[in-house]
């Protein structure tokens, strides 16, 4: 069964950087992703696709601050130079055959 | 430029009727698959389903099936949600979004949303 696993949170200080991770479910390690930001009281905002291999291309007027990079079923959103507008909600989102599933999210906070 | 416009909030009673949509510009409507997320209230993005346009070829999430509609009519580019009759349940923030090309289904753009209220 296809399914994405993040952390319900993460914290990091103004100025640091985090690394947030989704976890791709046994077997399906080789399988791409797409990371998704949603600011409070906002609709989601597509950042980047990942693949399995770390390539990523990132979406239209995203920072150089964020990047991704993957490990085995591990898929990582790295922010750097935090700043307060980043304090946000992360979603990870998979597909696979007739299928689209999102991770749990992961609520950053920032310090 | 794509973008993505739904339609404004909404409050219904329990047992009514209602249809949403989603309207595309900024590319060939067609040809690529438009997909509905459903966020309740402090809640995560839930996918629904997914339609390609072209020939209405749709998908549903299994928790989706048989309690929504999803169409589209590529002639006014605008891809719909629709519900036969409300919950209160339903009560919850719509997205839709426009996935990658390719044959690959991920989110790529994302509508503004549209707030669905159900209330006696």
């Amino acid at each position: 069964q296809l399914f994405l696993t993040q952390s319900p949170s993460a914290s990091a200080s103004l100025g640091a950087s985090v690394r947030l991770t989704c976890t791709l479910s046994s077997g399906h390690s080789s399988y791409a992703i797409a990371w998704h930001q949603q600011q409070p009281g906002k609709g989601p905002r597509y950042l980047m696709n990942l693949n399995s291999d770390g390539s990523h291309n990132k979406g239209d007027g995203i920072p150089h601050r964020f990047s991704g990079s993957s490990s085995g079923a591990e898929r990582y959103l790295t922010i750097s130079s935090l700043q307060s507008e980043d304090e946000a909600d992360y979603y990870c989102q998979t597909w696979g055959t007739g299928i689209v599933v999102f991770g749990g999210g992961t609520k950053l906070t920032v310090l | 430029e794509v973008h993505l416009v739904q339609s404004g909030a909404e409050v219904k009673k329990p047992g009514e009727s209602l249809k949403i949509s989603c309207k595309g510009s900024g590319y060939r409507f067609s040809t690529y698959w438009i997909g509905w997320v459903r966020q309740m209230p402090g809640k995560g993005l839930e996918w629904m389903g997914i339609i390609y346009p072209d020939d209405s070829d749709t998908r549903y999430s299994p928790s989706f099936q048989g309690q929504v509609t999803i169409s589209a009519d590529k002639s006014i580019t605008t891809a719909y949600l629709q519900w036969s009759s409300l919950k209160a349940s339903d009560t919850a923030m719509y997205y839709c979004g426009r996935l990658m090309e390719g044959g690959n289904d991920l989110f790529h753009y994302w509508g503004q949303g549209t707030l669905v209220t159900v209330s006696s």
